[in-house]
């Protein structure tokens, strides 16, 4: 099955600094990986996805490159506020299993105001 | 707020016994995932259900069963509790589509003593 590698697992910035984000997986067949944010008390949050047919997307603060050859995927956040403190996830699935989604181990950011 | 809800939010139970945990979907979702997050980890996927169907299933034994309703709202049993059941029990609903949003609800924490 699927493995999802997530790096780092702990990421403190100073505010406005940018934080960067690496998972790896391993199944050739995933094709859509999502990345949530999940808050103290608080379920996983959707920020941002991507499909395996793009290279990289962007919103506002927060990007996302996807480079199938190597099977890695990144989340980019730049001008990092407080408020970006949380747990980040990443997670892959494929067509043929519909939103069942492995996850990476999670990264800790802290953004130090 | 996802509109996705969960109840309990929390539950203490001892081991050897059975819990029944609840989703209810945001509107209009037909499919509903549930996940198992302990301390510290990444999420991971237990079942699907689809039309009231399980439509796939991860590594979890048999004790832990499901249901999905006419309204698309779903239950969780965990039979003969083990102390390493103790985690955050996750719901999510999306529309079926293998890259369709998931939204999660606030999840259900389990211990088992």
């Amino acid at each position: 099955g699927e493995n999802v590698e997530q790096h780092p697992s702990t990421l403190s910035v100073q505010e406005g600094d940018s934080a960067v984000i690496k998972c790896t997986y391993s199944d050739s067949a995933s094709n859509y990986f999502p990345w949530y944010k999940q808050e103290l008390g608080k379920g996983p949050q959707l920020i941002i996805d991507i499909r395996s047919n793009v290279g990289e997307k962007k919103d506002q603060r927060i990007a996302v490159t996807l480079n199938k050859t190597a099977k890695h995927f990144s989340l980019h956040i730049t001008e990092t506020q407080p408020e970006d403190s949380a747990v980040y996830f990443c997670a892959a699935s494929n067509g043929n299993t519909g939103n069942q989604f492995y996850f990476g181990t999670g990264t800790s950011l802290t953004v130090i105001p | 707020e996802t509109g996705v809800t969960q109840s309990p939010t929390h539950l203490i139970k001892t081991r050897g016994q059975q819990v029944t945990l609840r989703c209810s979907s945001q509107s209009g979702h037909n499919t509903v995932s549930w996940y198992q997050q302990a301390l510290g980890q990444g999420p991971q996927f237990i079942f699907q259900y689809y039309r009231e169907e399980e439509n796939g299933r991860g590594n979890f034994p048999p004790r832990f069963s499901g249901l999905q309703f006419p309204n698309y709202s779903s239950e969780l049993n965990v039979n003969a509790l083990e102390l390493d059941d103790s985690a955050l029990y996750l719901c999510a609903s999306s529309l079926p589509g293998f890259d369709t949003e998931a939204f999660f609800g606030q999840g259900t924490r389990l211990t088992v003593v």
